[in-house]
């Protein structure tokens, strides 16, 4: 199936700290969404992208989509003890029926 | 998030034994999906049905099966030709293809394990 890689697979900031993690396709994606699952919990959408260079802040959330449609970021400003969690990106390829492919996850771990 | 139910929260699995994932939703969507969530690996889809009465393999359906005889309903039954089963199971739902919103609403996640 359609590879979507996501680095990198943890990253350990002190609070305060800014974070990003990257989401990257060989093949252009029709649209991106991101998820975020607390430990213990299930995923919850976080938004999606749809458009060519398209940028969406959520407070201190800052998400990109690519020019090319090939990749995407997710940018938290000054984290907190509450953002802790594993981000992922979900996608299917421009033009295929919606089949979501995720990517493995970048685990966010916060230092008080 | 509310509106998809999955049980139990906890299963054991023994040897040769078939065991069934419960997943429900009163939200109306038409398509559903099983994902498998083994740590480090993401999430891998096991089974999608964009509509009742019809669903389709995904990357990992060796070893499972699945029915969707109501739009409400996608059980998963792990039979005991998965030999690696111990995994974190969710059910996700959304609105489906024709209505243009892509979003997935998942379940609380069953854990089973192997006795």
């Amino acid at each position: 199936g359609q590879q979507v890689m996501q680095i990198p697979q943890y990253q350990h900031v002190q609070e305060g700290e800014d974070f990003t993690t990257y989401c990257n396709s060989s093949t252009t994606l029709s649209n991106i969404q991101w998820y975020k699952q607390r430990p213990g919990g299930h995923p919850v959408f976080l938004i999606q992208l749809v458009k060519s260079g398209e940028v969406k802040k959520q407070k201190r959330l800052t998400f990109q989509f690519g020019e090319a449609k090939k990749n995407s970021s997710l940018h938290i400003t000054a984290t907190q003890t509450t953002d802790v969690g594993t981000y992922f990106c979900a996608s299917r390829q421009s033009g295929g029926s919606y089949i979501p492919t995720f990517g493995r996850g970048t685990s966010l771990i916060v230092h008080p | 998030d509310g509106g998809i139910t999955q049980s139990p929260k906890y299963l054991f699995r023994k040897e040769g034994q078939n065991v069934t994932l419960s997943c429900e939703q009163n939200l109306n969507h038409d398509a559903m999906y099983w994902y498998r969530q083994d740590p480090g690996q993401g999430l891998r889809l096991i089974y999608y049905s964009q509509i009742v009465n019809d669903f389709q393999k995904g990357d990992i359906a060796e070893g499972y099966s699945v029915s969707r005889e109501k739009k409400e309903s996608f059980p998963l039954t792990v039979t005991s030709a998965q030999k690696n089963p111990t995994a974190f199971y969710l059910c996700a739902s959304s609105p489906g293809g024709a209505s243009g919103i892509e979003k997935l609403f998942f379940g609380s996640g069953t854990q089973l394990s192997v006795l």
